[in-house]
């Protein structure tokens, strides 16, 4: 069965350090999101892209997040510097696209833990 | 805006109790309505789904029915077992426009069956 791919599985870091995380869709699907989802709480949009084009990032923190998805595959999220209040799961999901194709598969996300 | 709001929890049950996780929703429009769950270290993966009024999802024993008079999409079992110890999400998605498949969902309800 097709997966979404995420790494790393869990990253510690020390605030004001930078981190980085990487996803790998579902072949063939166009559309692609990262959520956050802090302890305790439902995931939260971040960025979500159509093929290459971000079509929303409304609660990307633009100040310290950047998100890319250069060839309309993988991604990055990208946090620097981080802070405290970015300890959460990010977790990546995507699907075909287009109206109606709204289910959507997660990977298995990447636990940050900033010290 | 959108939003979704499940029931209080944690929920604990014995095996072969009667499960109820409740959800209520706001939103504009017609919304698709989902149940995700996620396994303790892992993502999240679809349980079930409607897409309009009166529809009923289901998927290995567990059935919600979308109710639009009471904007409810509450989550049902009738014999859980210890393998259905999980955290319980619900939320909505709009069909159409840029943001087609953004999830929306609500703060999650963990629940532990005891043998």
């Amino acid at each position: 069965e097709a997966e979404v791919a995420q790494s790393p599985r869990y990253k510690i870091t020390e605030k004001s350090q930078a981190v980085a995380f990487w996803c790998d869709p579902i072949s063939g699907h166009a559309t692609l999101y990262w959520y956050r989802q802090i302890l305790g709480q439902g995931p939260e949009l971040l960025v979500q892209f159509q093929d290459e084009s971000v079509v929303d990032d409304s609660q990307l923190p633009k100040d310290r997040f950047s998100a890319e998805r250069l060839k309309g595959v993988d991604s990055t999220l990208k946090i620097q510097p981080a802070e405290l209040g970015d300890s959460a799961m990010y977790l990546c999901a995507s699907t075909f696209g287009g109206a109606g194709a709204n289910v959507l598969t997660f990977g298995a996300g990447s636990r940050l833990t900033v010290l | 805006g959108n939003s979704v709001t499940q029931m209080e929890g944690p929920v604990t049950l014995s095996e072969e109790a009667f499960l109820t996780i409740n959800c209520t929703y706001t939103a504009t429009g017609y919304p698709s309505l989902f149940w995700y769950v996620q396994y303790p270290g892992e993502g999240l993966q679809l349980l079930l789904k409607a897409t309009k009024a009166d529809d009923k999802g289901s998927n290995k024993g567990f059935e919600a029915t979308y109710r639009k008079e009471t904007t409810s999409f509450h989550l049902e079992k009738g014999s859980v077992q210890v393998s259905d110890s999980a955290v319980y999400f619900c939320a909505l998605s709009n069909a159409g426009g840029t943001s087609y498949g953004k999830l929306t969902f609500g703060q999650g309800t963990i629940l532990t069956v005891h043998p």
